[in-house]
């Protein structure tokens, strides 16, 4: 069965400061990777997808960049952290060759201070 | 106008209760739809498909309207542990594919 495992669960990170989010999928190959956004009480911002190694689309312009190094790893990163930074991180993945159902990792919950 | 909308709620409904969510899409050339389950400070959960012809899991119902442009979950016999925030999900067709979600839609079971 797949699995995605995405951490840490929680991180709080000074203004200024770099950024790092690991997410690694299992038991699958070549999937569809996504990293989202959700602000409090707010809905799912999509901030990148990627359908490749290498392959990174970005759906808005922000302080934010995406790497996908290996066929199931995708990590998000900043080199300086703003305090609109703050938000609820969600990596997900879907199967790859068409567009389905996304499997979420359990979240990272940034606090940026 | 939002692709997808959904009504934010919030849905108070005692125990028991039957209660239903409706959501719209604009792009008549969706292909395929999902309703997702969030709890407080949770991830969305897939809850499941929804297809052309209706489909079933338990107490819950989801059904397809082309024509109209909705898609819509039924919750029976609603339990305690069905509060949370239903979200709905379009995939658009087409060279610009992707995952439109809906904002979600507050649900709250009483005792």
């Amino acid at each position: 069965s797949q699995t995605i495992h995405q951490w840490p669960a929680t991180l709080v990170q000074p203004v200024g400061s770099p950024l790092s989010l690991e997410c690694t999928v299992e038991g699958t190959s070549n999937p569809n990777l996504y990293w989202y956004r959700q602000a409090a009480g707010r809905g799912l911002q999509l901030l990148f997808y990627s359908v490749g190694i290498g392959q990174i689309s970005s759906e808005v312009p922000q302080n934010l960049s995406a790497s996908r190094p290996q066929d199931r790893q995708f990590i998000l990163s900043s080199k300086k952290l703003l305090l609109s930074d703050s938000g609820f991180y969600l990596c997900a993945w879907s199967r790859g060759g068409r567009l389905a159902e996304a499997f979420f990792g359990q979240g990272t919950r940034l606090t940026v201070v | 106008r939002k692709e997808v909308e959904q009504d934010p709620g919030p849905f108070n409904v005692p125990e028991g209760a039957t209660v239903a969510f409706n959501c719209t899409y604009s792009n008549s050339a969706s292909q395929s739809f999902f309703w997702y389950r969030q709890d407080c400070r949770k991830e969305p959960k897939l809850l499941m498909s929804v297809y052309s012809s209706g489909n079933e899991d338990g107490r819950f119902t989801a059904q397809l309207n082309r024509a109209s442009q909705y898609i819509s979950l039924l919750i029976r016999d609603s339990k305690l542990s069905d509060s949370a925030t239903y979200l709905c999900v379009v995939i658009r067709a087409g060279n610009n594919r992707k995952l439109i979600w809906g904002l979600g839609t507050s649900l709250a079971v009483n005792p």
